[in-house]
């Protein structure tokens, strides 16, 4: 299996910019997903296949790629996006088929 | 869409749970579904995997042999049977809807396992 390695803590001021970086071998080959999970609930896509942002997910969120990082940016941080935020793809090496980043605890200070 | 889980609750090391999941608001019969677990305070885990027709069926490697996925298209209902449980599967398990990646969640069901 590999892995997709987050950081635990990303903390910004608001109306600042928040960028969550997941990196993995596979993620030249494969697409990336976000998930943003505030406390007590679901978690919820926000971002698709890379860069393909999620019906009703506001405009400050994005995602980019470059070869085995993918990024999730926040731009004008929110209070209400404080949350964490989670990476997956697909894992083809035939031990776990998805797998997820353990996942980066976004602050709003 | 909505996903309700149910069937969690308190059993002790070894022994076995059936969960369950509802489907309504879309033709559950044409997505494939998971089960994703997440620990107390920890991240996401994805647990398994059921195609539409059930001809693709997959697991992780940490209930391979103890779990096993089921659905019931005729009445939008997915399954888990958990077998060999022990205190590492206690989690919030959730099912989810899509192959891929995760479109739709439900609110999750928690098993606990402890004597």
């Amino acid at each position: 299996s590999y892995e997709l390695t987050q950081p635990p803590s990303v903390s910004v001021s608001p109306g600042q910019t928040a960028r969550i970086t997941c990196s993995g071998d596979t993620l030249a080959k494969k697409y990336a997903y976000w998930y943003q999970q505030k406390p007590g609930q679901a978690p919820v896509v926000v971002i698709y296949k890379d860069t393909e942002k999620s019906s009703g997910i506001p405009e400050r969120f994005s995602g980019s790629s470059s070869g085995t990082t993918v990024t999730l940016t926040i731009n004008e941080v929110q209070a209400e996006d404080e949350a964490d935020y989670y990476c997956q793809s697909v894992d083809n090496s035939g031990s776990s088929h998805y797998v997820f980043g353990a996942g980066t605890k976004l602050t709003v200070l | 869409v909505k996903l309700v889980e149910s069937g969690g609750g308190l059993v002790k090391p070894g022994g076995s749970l059936r969960l369950s999941c509802v489907a309504s608001g879309f033709n559950f019969s044409t997505y494939g579904m998971n089960w994703v677990r997440q620990a107390p305070g920890k991240g996401l885990e994805w647990v398994s995997i059921i195609s539409t027709r059930s001809d693709y069926i997959y697991y992780a490697d940490s209930v391979k042999g103890r779990f096993t996925v089921s659905r019931d298209n005729a009445n939008n209902s997915l399954f888990l049977q958990m077998n060999s449980l022990g205190a590492d599967d206690t989690a919030l398990y959730y099912c989810a809807r899509g192959e891929n990646y995760f479109e739709y969640w439900g609110q999750g069901t928690l098993v606990t396992v402890s004597s």
